[in-house]
């Protein structure tokens, strides 16, 4: 079957600490998403990609890093200067046209 | 800048109750419109979009017309099931800029039985 996966489901971090998750696709898309989502608050865009090897900043970057090495993988990790990451996280991919983003499942971290 | 403004819940119906819920949008040039669908602990998942004024995105018995001269994108449902309740988010996505998903900030839809 065709998706993106995103692993862990759960994953918990002490404060300090640099956490990565993970995100792969099989869809052969070229375009990667990060988005966090806080209750409320919708999602927002954090990294994006479009090509292996490149990638740039969204709304609310800092604090976390990424990396393209891949194609089907983009992971994020979120480093001990982000200051509140406790959140849901999403990544998502696409063709660079037509525009729908198809979503995972999804990363819950909580800072303890 | 682009914005999405979309009602705030939570909104509680009853089983085969009719369901709009509401959204707007600001945009700079002409966007494709999307409503995603997000089920308890999951991740989002497209329910339907327009790319153009007056197409109408349907799906699951859910419907939506993309109204330029109102700046609008209601989600409707005639009859909605239990199965039903989850969080909406309406989203927007200016032609050719397809790193850049504004979403609203969701409505959570309850339906009990």
């Amino acid at each position: 079957d065709g998706g993106i996966t995103q692993s862990p489901k759960y994953l918990f971090r002490k404060e300090g600490q640099n956490v990565t998750l993970s995100c792969e696709q099989n869809l052969n898309h070229d375009a990667m998403y990060w988005y966090r989502q806080d209750p409320g608050q919708g999602l927002r865009l954090i990294y994006y990609s479009q090509i292996v090897n490149d990638f740039q900043k969204g709304d609310i970057a800092e604090g976390y890093s990424v990396s393209r090495e891949k194609k089907e993988s983009f992971p994020l990790t979120v480093t001990s200067a982000q200051k509140n990451p406790t959140a849901f996280y999403l990544c998502a991919s696409s063709t660079l046209a037509p525009d729908t983003q198809y979503f995972g499942p999804g990363t819950r971290l909580t800072v303890l | 800048g682009n914005s999405v403004t979309q009602m705030e819940g939570p909104v509680t119906l009853s089983e085969e109750a009719f369901l709009t819920i509401n959204c707007t949008y600001t945009a700079t040039g002409y966007p494709s419109l999307f409503w995603y669908v997000q089920y308890p602990g999951e991740g989002l998942q497209l329910l339907l979009k327009a790319t153009k004024a007056d197409d109408k995105g349907s799906n699951k018995g859910f419907e939506a017309t993309y109204r330029k001269e109102t700046t609008s994108f209601h989600l409707e449902k005639g009859s909605v099931q239990v199965s039903d309740s989850a969080v909406y988010f309406c989203a927007l996505n200016v032609g050719g800029s397809n790193y850049k998903l504004t979403f609203g900030k969701g409505t959570l839809l309850t339906v009990n039985p």
